[in-house]
């Protein structure tokens, strides 16, 4: 398995809580994503970095904020959390980028906002 | 947008059936079409990648084609075990990768 690593694993906030997810990896690969896991939507990606300090939105990027300071991590944030952000958040990672190759994933985040 | 269906959301079948699952999209401009498999509470595993100029793969028990022009791939699965009991997702790459929302297998000892 890829090494990838998720924390936390399950996480209970409020509305209006500033909320972080953090994604770890011992690849060293280029490329790492964030997506959101639905019940009837399939997974929507969020943002994407394409390196240290490099980041783009995805097609569900409105209300998430994301940050690379280091190749390995790639953090997600939800400034102020709502109930509809409540949903399984899995972070990927790509060896040399680009949507043409495989993404390895992580075990997942299941995310509560009350 | 593309547009990435499964069909159907569910599926049963006893132990030893073949089986077929399906998956079609909207826009035939993909780099490749990819299959996953998803056990409950964990991420998603890739099974088989097919670039756009290939018709097919096969790992194992598992083939997958792919008819781009039609928009659809299929996923075969021989000789079903309990074991291939998980949810199975499709996923097509242009400028980003698309799912589908995945067809829940039950293999029946």
């Amino acid at each position: 398995d890829a090494g990838i690593t998720q924390s936390p694993r399950h996480k209970v906030t409020e509305t209006g809580t500033p909320v972080t997810l953090r994604c770890h990896q011992t690849e060293n690969h280029r490329y790492m994503y964030w997506y959101r896991q639905d019940p009837g939507h399939g997974l929507r990606l969020i943002h994407y970095s394409y390196g240290v300090k490099d980041t783009d939105k995805g097609e569900v990027s409105d209300g998430y904020s994301v940050s690379r300071s280091k190749t390995e991590d790639f953090l997600l944030t939800l400034e102020s959390a709502t109930s509809s952000q409540t949903s399984v958040y899995f972070c990927a990672i790509s060896p040399s980028g680009s949507f043409q190759e495989t993404q390895y994933f992580g075990p997942g985040t299941r995310l509560l906002v009350l | 947008k593309q547009e990435v269906t499964q069909i159907p959301a569910a599926l049963s079948v006893p132990e030893g059936e073949n089986l077929v699952l399906n998956c079609s999209f909207t826009d035939s401009a993909i780099y490749n079409l990819q299959w996953f498999r998803q056990d409950p509470g964990k991420g998603l595993t890739s099974l088989l990648l097919i670039q756009s100029s290939q018709r097919e793969q096969t790992s194992g028990r598992l083939n997958a084609s792919l008819d781009k022009s039609s928009g659809r791939s299929t996923l075969y699965i021989a000789a079903s075990q309990p074991g291939d009991s998980a949810t199975y997702l499709c996923a097509v790459s242009g400028n980003q990768f698309y799912f589908g929302t995945g067809t829940s297998l039950t293999v029946i000892p």
